[in-house]
């Protein structure tokens, strides 16, 4: 079975710092992707950075950035210049890549509630 | 433009009646999920449907039947509804196992 694991329930950060969530995974497929998403308080899941197994190089989305370790199966985030509205919860989440249309399941980690204080 | 839409965003009923929640994507994607997270906030796939074709039934109580009628469309019906049913329930739709754009959620309380 897949699953993903994050062992921070919350985190907290001052603004303009940076912050690291992490995040690791159990599975037996070698070819996936990787996503974080956020979710504000309004609940609304917004996609961050996502990362494919088959690339070396980490994803880096403006001051979101990741650090993919496939071996040591380990996919943590990176947050600079940490801002009041990055305030939310971080989702980590995985899905092996079948071709049968419709068969993928996205797993998620319980989450990390990021507070940003001001 | 929304890209994954649902309605209603909030609804509030009592135990035992039927409701539905309507979902529609404009990404042309192929395949459309239900996602419910519960109190704990924990999310999990309910169904994913292909090309209108049921893949996934994540073992969902049969008092919930999703209606696929195009590919731009999975609805969510549930019957007899009971308290342990109040999550935020989210459509979801891809390409191909591709990422996953969520719509914006709905909140069900069951009273």
């Amino acid at each position: 079975a897949q699953t993903v694991t994050q062992s921070q329930p919350e985190m907290s950060v001052q603004e303009a710092e940076t912050v690291t969530l992490s995040c690791t995974y159990d599975t037996s497929e070698n070819n996936y992707y990787l996503f974080w998403y956020k979710q504000p308080p309004s609940r609304q899941m917004i996609l961050v950075i996502r990362q494919e197994a088959y690339k070396q190089q980490n994803a880096t989305e403006n001051r979101f950035s990741v650090n993919f370790q496939k071996a040591a199966k380990s996919f943590s985030l990176k947050i600079s210049d940490s801002q009041l509205g990055d305030t939310a919860m971080y989702f980590c989440a995985f899905i092996p890549i079948i071709h049968q249309g419709g068969s993928e399941k996205l797993v998620f980690g319980k989450g990390t509630k990021l507070t940003v204080n001001p | 433009d929304t890209a994954v839409s649902q309605t209603p965003k909030y609804l509030v009923t009592q135990m035992g009646n039927d409701k539905s929640i309507k979902c529609e994507q404009n990404l042309g994607h192929d395949t459309m999920y239900w996602y419910k997270q519960d109190s704990k906030k924990f999310l999990k796939i309910m169904f994913s449907y292909n090309n209108k074709e049921l893949i996934i039934n994540e073992t969902v109580p049969n008092r919930f039947s999703p209606k696929s009628p195009d590919k731009a469309h999975l609805n969510l019906h549930i019957n007899s509804l009971e308290l342990g049913d109040s999550a935020v329930y989210f459509c979801a739709s891809s390409r191909r196992g591709n990422t996953i754009y969520f719509g914006e959620g709905s909140w069900l309380t069951v009273v």
